[in-house]
């Protein structure tokens, strides 16, 4: 069964720290794994990783997938309280099956 | 730009009764899904399509069915509303392959 698992589940911090948010997977013919930020409504897309060891940047936020030990992380440098919300983690599978599989978020607010 | 668009957005049902959630797309994305959102959690694979005519169980496909008779739409059928079905329902698709997946605004369905 597909599996992904987000590290922690909930996270507090103060304005101008960094967070670093994990993500694991184990998922049947991977493509590429996506993060995801969730606020009040929809999920919006952040990154897709592909490919080992590149990292992938956005402003404060960063991204790197390991397709070794089959885990990426999603770090963000001087946090603000905007950055507060669910930040979702998702494998996308591939062949004739195609789905994305989505693990159970991590929720980060930032105090000011 | 419609991209992703779902009704209603929001339904109180009571106990037993029929409903359809409604989901379209215009962007000839080939891959659709469904997924629940418990609060608190991830997101749940209910439902999912790879093409027109074609579609395939997710992770929590009872009490749900689905057709996919058109490119542009994917609706979700409730048959016998039940509490546990009370969540956000969130419709997305996909061009599939190394492509993200776009969210619809969601639903928010109450069985009572």
């Amino acid at each position: 069964e597909d599996k992904v698992v987000q590290s922690p589940l909930s996270l507090v911090v103060h304005e101008g720290d960094t967070v670093t948010l994990n993500c694991s997977y184990e998922v049947t013919n991977f493509r590429s794994l996506l993060w995801y930020k969730q606020e009040k409504k929809a999920p919006t897309f952040l990154f897709m990783l592909t490919s080992s060891g590149i990292e992938k940047k956005s402003g404060r936020l960063s991204s790197i997938l390991d397709k070794k030990e089959l885990f990426s992380i999603l770090n963000i440098t001087a946090t603000q309280t905007g950055d507060s919300a669910v930040y979702l983690c998702a494998g996308n599978t591939q062949g004739g099956s195609e789905k994305l599989v989505f693990g159970k978020g991590t929720k980060l607010t930032v105090n000011p | 730009n419609a991209g992703v668009t779902q009704t209603p957005k929001f339904r109180i049902l009571k106990i037993g009764q029929s409903m359809t959630l409604q989901c379209t797309q215009d962007m000839n994305h080939n891959y659709m899904y469904w997924y629940r959102q418990d609060p608190g959690m991830g997101l749940k694979l209910i439902y999912y399509s790879v093409g027109a005519g074609i579609t395939d169980k997710g992770e929590v496909p009872n009490g749900y069915n689905v057709s996919r008779s058109t490119t542009e739409d994917f609706p979700l059928r409730l048959e016998l509303a039940a509490p546990s079905q009370t969540s956000v329902y969130f419709c997305a698709s996909s061009q599939g392959g190394v492509s993200e997946a776009f969210f619809g605004q969601g639903t928010r369905l109450t069985v009572v």
